[in-house]
């Protein structure tokens, strides 16, 4: 069975930097597209970034230059280093795999709440 | 302001049909099949439903179905249910600089 657990999430300051992690189980990372995709309270939902199995990496508009995507494939484990973070960063953060082909979001994680404010 | 435009709110009455459309340009819906549509129900993570504008993963009801003509895609759900009751989002490729759009969401009361 496919399972995602995200952790890190926590209350940051403007400018501040934080790293959120996803646990994956059930498939192996390397070898999967996986995705960030945020949701702001109350709001709907953003696509952030995505790791391609071959390594290639990708982001929104909006966390390009301030976000970086990541994986461990020892712990089988996905990451968003999340630096010079906004107001506007506040959201639930998802991890999902995707599809091997097209563009969805096959399996999502729970979710971890980041809240940027001083 | 979301880059796919949806009805901010639908409803149907048990047994009926609902339709949601999902409007976008040349540039995402109307230039890959590579919709797809997400249920959430309030505190919960999305859960896919339909991809690729009209497959849907196992265990998804039939009840459940995508289509797209032009710029437009649409969601229908038959035979509505009480569970059914959610919000629902549309997700579209929007090539290789902007990757993923989605709608602003489309809140479905069952009646």
């Amino acid at each position: 069975e496919v399972q995602l657990v995200e952790s890190g999430g926590g209350l940051v300051q403007p400018g501040g930097s934080l790293r959120v992690s996803c646990a994956a189980s059930g498939f192996t990372v390397s070898t999967s597209y996986m995705s960030w995709v945020r949701q702001a309270p109350g709001k709907g939902l953003e696509w952030v970034s995505v790791i391609y199995s071959g390594g290639r990496t990708y982001y929104a508009d909006s966390v390009k230059g301030r976000f970086t995507i990541s994986r461990d494939n020892s712990k089988n484990t996905l990451y968003l280093q999340m630096n010079s973070l906004r107001v506007e960063d506040t959201a639930m953060y998802y991890c999902a795999r995707d599809g091997s082909s097209g563009w969805h979001h096959v399996n999502w994680g729970q979710g971890t709440l980041v809240t940027v404010s001083s | 302001q979301s880059a796919l435009t949806q009805p901010r709110s639908v409803s149907g009455s048990p047994g009926q049909s609902v339709t949601i459309s999902c409007t976008g340009t040349s540039s995402d819906v109307g230039g890959y099949s590579y919709v797809s549509w997400y249920q959430q129900d309030p505190g919960k993570a999305p859960k896919l439903m339909i991809y690729d504008v009209s497959k849907r993963p196992s265990g998804v009801p039939d009840r459940f179905s995508g289509s797209k003509s032009g710029n437009t895609a649409s969601l229908t759900i038959s035979g509505l249910q009480a569970e059914d009751e959610a919000d629902y989002y549309c997700c579209s490729y929007a090539g290789s600089h902007t990757f993923g759009v989605f709608g602003g969401g489309t809140k479905l009361t069952v009646l």
